[in-house]
């Protein structure tokens, strides 16, 4: 089981362009997030759904959208890129009663 | 409202000594507690979880945590610490009428030293 794979990895960006994070998951979970993380900031909701073809709006979702058309896929889109947005992203999932399962991160630079 | 707290921004102790990283909540209704371990340039990895039972929990590597419910505590302890435990450690809460939406703390670095 591959558990929950986020892609890419690493990206850099300049400012103004735009770009799609994907978070694919086999563990038929329901629930999907995006968070990102910066230093002494802990991890902060972006976005995250409770089911295909739905999305919802957490606590910092200017300058993002997602959408989630197959259960298993949460896409996050960066429609023009700002340096604010620079930070590592992670996409996760859960089922009742289970906690969250992470992915292994994207990190994204935007110059 | 919801919330978490790690008061300590690091904690450091020396490899062999016990290792305690607090957390406080404050949640209606039951809670469901969680830890999580992130190494770096990671994501985040589950410990363990707190749901109804037994107070003390046991979990991955040699971790265990306390539910204290009059406390409103939930902290997280290894008998003896190892220098690869040296990571950045996260708790989190959820009610148990909506455990899908967890509140995260902000995060203790601990650093054993060998």
């Amino acid at each position: 089981n591959a558990g929950v794979t986020q892609t890419p990895k690493f990206r850099v960006l300049k400012t103004g362009q735009s770009m799609t994070l994907l978070c694919a998951q086999d563990m038929n979970h329901e629930y999907m997030y995006w968070y990102r993380q910066d230093p002494g900031m802990g991890l902060r909701l972006i976005h995250y759904s409770v089911g295909e073809g739905t999305t919802a709006k957490g606590e910092v979702p200017d300058g993002y959208n997602v959408s989630r058309l197959k259960k298993q896929n949460f896409l996050l889109g960066l429609e023009s890129a700002a340096p604010s947005q620079t930070s590592v992203y992670f996409c996760a999932t859960s089922g009742d009663r289970t906690g969250y399962t992470f992915g292994s991160g994207t990190r994204l630079t935007v110059v | 409202a919801q919330s978490v707290a790690q008061p300590e921004d690091q904690v450091n102790v020396a490899e062999g000594n016990p290792l305690t990283v607090k957390c406080t909540y404050s949640v209606s209704g039951n809670p469901y507690l969680f830890w999580y371990v992130q190494y770096p340039n990671r994501g985040l990895q589950f410990l363990l979880k707190y749901i109804t039972g037994d107070n003390l929990v046991k979990g991955s590597y040699g971790f265990e945590a306390e539910f204290n419910k009059s406390q409103t505590s939930f902290h997280l302890k290894k008998p003896s610490a190892l220098v690869s435990d040296s990571a950045l450690y996260f708790c989190a809460v959820a009610s148990a009428g909506n455990n899908r939406k967890l509140i995260w703390g902000l995060g203790t670095s601990l650093a054993v030293n060998p």
